[in-house]
């Protein structure tokens, strides 16, 4: 059964320091997702991402993140300068229709730990 | 707003109990909602959702627009449903907006 694959599983980083998150979604995929759940908190919507533009993002997604499709397969997350709140589980997700009516799949997620 | 309210952390049932884990939302429209489950060590996966009208692991969910609500119920609980449930809704632009969620431990 294909899968959502995450790499890193787990990133420890110094702050101010670049991470790339990388993610391959389900290759007949058309929507993709970040997500993060802080320790002890709910999972949060960062960005979707369609037609490989930008469709919606929240307010947590603020300059110091991108995302980028570079070769039709990955799908990553760059934080530019990272900050001790950025420590989180980082879920990418993908779906074959929009999510509103798609089953979103998920990958198991990358720990970041922000020193 | 666009809100969904787990009002349990810790759900803790014997083996064979019946189950309830809440989930209340708050929307504007007309929502599309989904439990997620988390087993342990294991991905998020889509367990129902409330378009389809099926049971999934014994587990069903029925919408109550009135009171806004999308609880998950189970007549007989097992082990093996013991996991981290996720009480979801559909925003606009297809993105997931999720509850805290609730643990649900069930035991022998």
């Amino acid at each position: 059964e294909p899968e959502v694959t995450q790499t890193p599983s787990h990133q420890v980083t110094q702050m101010g320091q670049e991470v790339i998150l990388r993610c391959v979604p389900i290759s007949n995929h058309l929507y993709f997702y970040w997500y993060r759940q802080i320790l002890g908190q709910k999972v949060e919507f960062l960005v979707s991402f369609y037609n490989n533009e930008i469709s919606e993002k929240s307010e947590i997604f603020d300059d110091q993140f991108s995302v980028e499709r570079p070769d039709g397969s990955n799908f990553t997350l760059k934080i530019r300068s990272t900050k001790l709140e950025d420590s989180a589980m980082y879920f990418c997700a993908s779906s074959e229709l929009s999510g509103e009516i798609g089953e979103l799949f998920f990958g198991e997620g990358s720990r970041l730990t922000v020193l | 707003a666009q809100r969904v309210t787990q009002p349990e952390k810790l759900l803790s049932v014997f083996k064979g109990a019946p189950v309830e884990l809440k989930c209340n939302y708050s929307y504007s429209g007309s929502p599309e909602l989904f439990w997620y489950v988390q087993y342990s060590r294991q991905r998020l996966q889509l367990l129902l959702r409330h378009i389809s009208r099926e049971s999934i692991k014994g587990f069903t969910a029925d919408l109550n627009k009135g009171e806004t609500s999308f609880h998950l119920k189970k007549p007989f609980a097992q082990e093996e449903d013991s996991a981290m449930y996720y009480c979801a809704l559909s925003g606009a632009g297809g993105k997931l907006i999720f509850g805290q969620g609730t643990e649900l431990s069930v035991k022998p």
